[in-house]
């Protein structure tokens, strides 16, 4: 099991570019999360999908933010266009269902400048 | 407003002792709470669940309490390690599906 996958490690792009985070979670988990972690805020949830269907995007920042889940083994959470206060370390996670332990990626760190 | 709360202040111990940690939350309702650890530069690792019926949960050196009277859950860890250094994360179930993160307690064990 090769756990959680996430790309790139690490992110450095400039204001107002466009930047694609994406993520492969375990094969056979119908429930995917993306999160947002900053020393500020902590972790938070900005998207949860169940059998590749967006449940919940009410944590999504703003219109700027979009993720697509196209089928069970890939994601991607966009940025279009980026601003500094987007840096963060943003984490990929799936679960066997939605009240299932998670299995974290380890993360993108996305710096913008 | 809903709030996890965990001692942002790191814990250092010396190893072989009992490390305890605290995760106090106000307006949730949970089913279930979760811990989970966090190293450096990685995503966090489930340890435990325990669920609102549940007083106590145990697993190897690791016990949870969950107290929906006082809303708070004790994480344990006994007989320390250096190895267990890390950041500890409490999570609690929310809407049915979501899992709203406190920010975690840093943990030092020293030889």
């Amino acid at each position: 099991d090769a756990g959680v996958i996430q790309s790139p490690r690490h992110e450095v792009t400039e204001m107002g570019q466009e930047v694609t985070l994406r993520c492969k979670p375990i094969s056979g988990h119908n429930s995917l999360f993306w999160y947002r972690q900053t020393m500020m805020r902590g972790l938070e949830l900005l998207i949860y999908f169940n059998n590749n269907v967006p449940i919940d995007d009410s944590g999504m920042p703003e219109d700027r933010f979009s993720a697509k889940m196209p089928n069970a083994s890939f994601s991607t959470l966009k940025i279009q266009p980026s601003e500094p206060r987007d840096s963060a370390v943003y984490f990929c996670a799936s679960s066997r269902d939605g009240n299932s332990p998670l299995h974290f990626g380890n993360g993108t760190r996305l710096t913008v400048t | 407003s809903q709030k996890i709360e965990q001692n942002s202040e790191a814990l250092n111990i010396q190893e072989g002792k009992t490390a305890t940690l605290t995760c106090n939350y106000t307006n949730y309702s949970p089913a279930y709470l979760q811990w989970y650890r966090q190293d450096p530069g990685r995503g966090p690792v489930f340890l435990l669940l325990i669920r609102e019926n549940e007083k106590e949960k145990r697993k190897e050196r690791l016990k949870v309490t969950f107290d929906t009277t006082l809303k708070q859950s004790l994480f344990h860890i006994t007989a320390s390690q250096p190895a267990d250094s890390a950041t500890y994360l409490c999570a609690l179930e929310n809407s049915g599906y979501a899992l709203n993160f406190g920010k975690g307690t840093s943990l030092l064990v020293t030889p």
